[in-house]
């Protein structure tokens, strides 16, 4: 079965730029997308369809998608970032979940 | 704009049948793809399938000879029954709405989530 590999956990200073990555065969062939889960809350949309931000999460959210890893950016992080981040992408039409990386800000 | 909202038994018995309900409100669930998700405590997220208004269904591989999912466009709901449960089925369910089944589909919004713990 298809899986989607992330970091366990990414720390990152306030201000500066925090990269999450997520591997998968041939992932840049599939459209990824990004949850944002903070403790307690049920996950978010950050990213959707490798790169477009829906309404409401902020511009320092950002991501890219090629190869075989997808890449979450957080530009300027801020102590709010802090979360648990998800990718998902779908695998013969079936979905799939990356382990999750918890980002300490 | 659209709320998802689970509701259904905290505790299980083991073998027994975990029965969830979805209930969408501020729109209608005659469009679009719901799904349900499951997150075990300290885990991941894990896809568990999904129903289109019109009834047709896809799930999760690793659950498929267990789950059943259902929609009643009437009520404006969509439920889901996961057969002869076991500790390993403990989690916190999320209901979902996808655009699409597509590779292009993602989840938004989705529920609060509810604690379901499978324990005689």
């Amino acid at each position: 079965s298809y899986e989607l590999t992330q970091p366990p956990s990414v720390s990152v200073s306030p201000g500066q730029t925090a990269s999450i990555t997520c591997s998968g065969d041939k992932l840049g062939e599939k459209y990824a997308s990004w949850y944002q889960q903070k403790s307690g809350q049920s996950p978010v949309l950050a990213i959707y369809e490798d790169s477009k931000r829906p309404s409401g999460i902020p511009e320092r959210f950002s991501a890219s998608n090629s190869g075989n890893t997808a890449t979450l950016t957080i530009s300027g992080t801020q102590a709010m970032d802090e979360a648990d981040y998800y990718c998902q992408a779908w695998d013969s039409n079936t979905v799939v979940f990356g382990g999750g990386t918890k980002l300490t800000v | 704009q659209v709320q998802l909202q689970e509701s259904g038994p905290g505790l299980v018995k083991p073998s027994e049948t975990l029965s969830l309900t979805c209930t969408v409100s501020g729109g209608s669930i005659s469009s679009y793809y719901w799904n349900w998700i499951r997150q075990s405590p300290g885990k991941g997220l894990e896809w568990i399938g999904y129903i289109y208004y019109t009834g047709s269904t896809n799930y999760n591989p690793s659950l498929k000879s267990r789950v059943t999912i259902s929609v009643d466009t009437s009520k404006n709901h969509f439920s889901l029954k996961l057969r002869s449960v076991t500790a390993a089925d403990t989690a916190v369910y999320f209901c979902a709405r996808a655009y699409s089944s597509s590779s292009s589909g993602c989840f938004d919004p989705w529920g609060q989530g509810t604690l379901v713990t499978v324990s005689s």
